[in-house]
């Protein structure tokens, strides 16, 4: 079974631009979320989308907007990007909305933005 | 706010010895609590997930604890191997102060391990 894949890899952007980010969860996931992982932390929750609804929202600006399609994929869409946006993207999905005692979440290997 | 906090520094420990990790928390009541591996570059792997009314949990070479009233979880790798050798993250979910009904996971800034063969 394919894991969670997300594109592109690397990305290399100016400030000011605009990116979009993307994500395919494991088959029969319905829930994905986004992280944002910044050298030398841990990851830091954006969003959690299920059944193409936004379910949870971190504490970042509004400059950060995601979607989720009918087929479950998920984009991040980052707007005006600062150079404090660079970062490790992880997409992560999972089969419930909720966190149960069975339940984890499975990441992606991320997409690496730098914002020059 | 919310706080997880993890041994900043890096552990380096000789092959065959067993690790300990650690993972302390403030204002917060998870009803789950979590430990990923994360590899350079690469996604978190999640490793061991134990429940608030658990105190240990094992899965071959790894133990975990949990101390809901020190509010502290202690990961431990035993006969550790250089190919254990990664940053290993502590995640909170499920706050019990608002009915634990979330997906959302809290991570701490994770422990980078080194075995020395």
């Amino acid at each position: 079974d394919a894991g969670v894949t997300q594109s592109p890899t690397h990305l290399i952007k100016t400030r000011g631009q605009h990116v979009t980010l993307r994500c395919s969860p494991i088959s029969g996931h319905k829930s994905v979320s986004w992280y944002q992982q910044v050298l030398g932390q841990g990851p830091q929750f954006i969003f959690q989308y299920y059944e193409k609804e936004e379910r949870g929202r971190g504490n970042f600006p509004d400059r950060f907007s995601a979607r989720q399609f009918p087929n479950y994929s998920s984009e991040l869409n980052v707007n005006a990007l600062l150079l404090g946006d660079s970062a490790l993207y992880l997409c992560a999905s999972s089969t419930h909305r909720v966190m149960g005692p069975q339940e984890t979440q499975y990441f992606g290997p991320g997409t690496r933005l730098l914002v020059l | 706010s919310q706080k997880i906090e993890q041994n900043s520094e890096a552990l380096n420990i000789q092959e065959g010895k067993t690790a300990t990790l650690t993972c302390n928390y403030t204002n917060y009541s998870p009803a789950y609590l979590q430990w990923y591996r994360q590899d350079p570059g690469r996604g978190p792997v999640f490793l061991l997930l134990i429940r608030e009314n658990e105190k240990e949990k094992r899965k071959e070479r790894l133990k975990v604890t949990f101390d809901t009233t020190l509010k502290q979880s202690l990961f431990h790798i035993t006969a550790s191997q250089p190919a254990d050798s990664a940053t290993y993250l502590c995640a909170l979910a499920g706050d019990l102060n608002y009915g634990g009904a979330t997906n959302k996971l809290i991570f701490g800034t994770g422990t980078l391990l080194a075995v020395q063969p």
